[in-house]
């Protein structure tokens, strides 16, 4: 298995520019997670879909952010405009749910990180 | 609300130490899942275990070990004769199965020197 697969890997855009980050989560999971990861604020959840529904959006930082996910097999996050404070890791995650209430463990992706100027 | 707390925000042992890294949670619910993950320098965020609250037996996988613990709310996770490899930062984190939420430590920096 390919694991969860993020790109791109670096970015490195500038102030107001939109940014579009990518994620394929594992083959066969039904829930997917998108993290941000700075020093000042650590690991923060931003967003968690289970069966390409979102159900918690309440981390997204403001309204710059949008995530999608239109299929099982693919994510997007969205910034724009895009701003220096939105430099950070960002982190998708994959995991299998199957059974309501129970959980497994999230399969991270390598990461995307992104540098506003 | 749902908090994870790991006091110890850098740790520095010399090779084959035991050194054990901490982590307090709180919660509301009666069902939840603990875990630890660990972030070596590559940057990448790698499962160590799971448990869920009904499962306090403690478990041991090879040099390591957790110590689940309900009525302190704490999760504590010991690393035996530590390993240079070993170095990473760790985090302990919590699941809501209710709200779908996860919430992570702020992280313990663990160094093994050779």
């Amino acid at each position: 298995d390919a694991g969860v697969i993020q790109s791109p890997r670096h970015e490195v855009t500038e102030m107001g520019q939109e940014v579009t980050l990518r994620c394929k989560p594992i083959s066969g999971h039904n829930s997917l997670f998108w993290y941000r990861q700075t020093m000042m604020r650590g690991l923060e959840l931003l967003i968690y879909f289970n069966n390409n529904v979102p159900i918690d959006d309440s981390g997204m930082p403001e309204d710059r952010f949008s995530a999608k996910m239109p299929n099982a097999s693919f994510s997007t996050l969205k910034i724009q405009p895009s701003e220096p404070r939105d430099s950070a890791v960002y982190f998708c995650a994959s995991s299998l749910v199957p059974l309501a209430g129970s959980y497994n463990e999230q399969f991270f992706g390598p990461g995307t990180r992104l540098t506003v100027l | 609300a749902q908090k994870v707390t790991q006091a110890q925000t850098e740790i520095s042992v010399v090779e084959k130490e035991d050194v054990t890294l901490d982590c307090v949670y709180e919660t509301r619910d009666t069902t939840y899942y603990l875990f630890w993950y660990k972030q070596p320098p590559s940057g990448e965020l790698v499962f160590l275990i799971r448990r869920n609250s009904f499962d306090e037996q403690n478990e041991i996988s090879g040099r390591y070990s957790w110590n689940f613990q309900k009525s302190t709310s704490s999760f504590n996770f010991t690393i035996t004769a530590s390993q240079v490899v070993d170095s990473a930062v760790y985090f302990c984190a919590l699941h809501n199965t209710n709200a779908g939420k996860s919430t992570f430590g702020d992280g313990t920096t663990l160094t093994v020197k050779p």
